[in-house]
């Protein structure tokens, strides 16, 4: 089955700090995958996509990871600040036209001062 | 370039009754997809049409049905409306189907 797993739940930093998010996912065939941030009321946006053969893509201050051996991917987010307090969704896509995008649950990020 | 654009933002219709949701999509994006968003079960996919054709569907009753026109324009109609369908409704549209999802900013749905 189909599935994307992300940890944790809820998280909660200081402003200044580094966070990383982890996403495992069983989706095959692996097509791509993305992390997407999304402000409390609005729809997601999209931070960064990974093909099978990229291994680590960069947008500012995020850093995203991903291992297709192990199926796991993370969100590196460097000195955070409070506009960081967001979801943040991990999205698969399986390599065949007709199957929807397998979504995470989300990881709730809360930066404080 | 205009967004993906959803309407109306906010809604609120009493249990029973019907409700028709829009979605345009970005120019040159044929893909449209929806999905609802509720806090407990995140993401969850409607359906996704391409082409004025219905692609793919999600586990949903047949209380929630869609379509796109001939200008990709989609709508999304819920039908005997029930308090469990209170969520935010969003839509994402891409060029080709499988890639380059750019979502709406969402209809919230609210049913009492």
């Amino acid at each position: 089955k189909n599935q994307v797993e992300q940890s944790p739940q809820s998280l909660i930093i200081l402003e200044g700090k580094n966070c990383t998010l982890q996403c495992n996912y069983t989706v095959s065939p692996f097509s791509n995958l993305r992390w997407y941030k999304q402000d409390t009321g609005r729809g997601p946006v999209s931070l960064t996509i990974m093909t099978f053969s990229e291994n680590t893509k960069s947008n500012g201050r995020y850093t995203a990871t991903l291992d297709a051996d192990t199926k796991q991917s993370s969100l590196h987010i460097t000195a955070s600040q409070l506009s960081d307090s967001a979801s943040y969704i991990c999205v698969v896509s399986a390599n065949s036209g007709n199957t929807p995008l397998v979504f995470g649950k989300g990881t709730r990020l809360s930066v404080i001062a | 370039k205009a967004g993906v654009t959803q309407t109306p933002r906010y809604l609120i219709k009493t249990r029973g009754q019907q409700v028709t949701l829009s979605c345009s999509p970005i120019s040159g994006h044929r893909s449209v997809s929806w999905y609802q968003q509720t806090p407990g079960q995140g993401l969850q996919f409607l359906f996704e049409y391409f082409s004025e054709t219905q692609r793919n569907k999600g586990n949903f009753p047949g209380r929630f049905s869609g379509r796109q026109f001939s200008n990709s324009r989609s709508e999304m109609n819920v039908s005997t409306l029930e308090l469990g369908d209170s969520a935010l409704y969003l839509c994402a549209s891409s060029p080709i189907q499988g890639h380059g999802y750019t979502f709406g900013s969402g209809t919230r749905l609210t049913v009492v």
